[in-house]
């Protein structure tokens, strides 16, 4: 069974353009979940999709927006893009979503760089 | 606010040793906590977890405890592999907010040494 895939696996902007990055979860997996990593913060969340619907939403700006397709594919978009968005950028996809943890595969992430 | 703090950013142990990470929370909402294990260029892999209804779970060489008092938890490595050499996160969620937003530590780089 193919895992997380995750397209590109590097980028490079600049700031002010904007980035489209886009997950394909595990066949069968509904769930899509993002998160940020930076040296400085770790990995946060960003937000979480479970059959097309945001279903939880970390503390980030507005600029910072996702989706999800009847597919379960799942793209995450940044928009006027700064300095600070340079990061890691991960998918993780389980099968369910809710109240019931359900364990989290994670792609190998896309390395955003913002110059 | 960081709700879940590893202090030790790196660790370094002799093969053969026990490897102790060391995880720390501060909201007494969190029910569910994960280990995750990261390699360079590679997504987390989850590890290991356990419920709130538990202080110990154990899977092979890796036994995670908790200690809901002191809101602490730590996973035991025994006996540490070269190929355990990897960056360690702790994460954790509560049901009531949406089980899948995992809140994650900071990292500890566990470097085994042979």
């Amino acid at each position: 069974k193919a895992g997380v895939t995750q397209t590109p696996r590097y980028l490079i902007k600049t700031r002010g353009q904007q980035v489209t990055l886009s997950c394909s979860p595990i066949s069968g997996h509904r769930s899509v979940s993002w998160y940020q990593q930076t040296p400085g913060q770790g990995l946060q969340f960003l937000f979480e999709y479970f059959s097309e619907t945001q279903r939880n939403k970390g503390n980030f700006p507005g600029r910072f927006s996702g989706r999800q397709f009847s597919n379960s594919r799942s793209e995450m978009n940044v928009s006027t893009l700064e300095l600070g968005d340079s990061a890691l950028y991960l998918c993780a996809s389980s099968w369910g979503a809710g109240a019931t943890y359900n364990e989290q595969f994670f792609g190998p992430g896309t390395r955003l760089t913002v110059l | 606010d960081q709700q879940v703090k590893q202090n030790s950013p790196s660790l370094s142990v002799q093969e053969g040793r026990i490897s102790i990470l060391n995880c720390d929370y501060t909201n007494s909402m969190f029910d569910y906590f994960l280990w995750y294990k990261k390699y360079p260029a590679e997504g987390p892999t989850f590890l290991i977890s356990i419920s709130s209804i538990k202080d110990k779970n154990e899977d092979g060489r890796f036994t995670v405890f908790l200690n809901k008092s002191a809101k602490h938890l730590s996973l035991h490595i025994v006996p540490s592999q070269p190929g355990d050499s990897a960056v360690y996160f702790c994460a954790a969620t509560h049901r009531a907010q949406g089980a899948q937003k995992l809140v994650f530590g900071q990292g500890t780089r566990l470097t085994i040494n042979p």
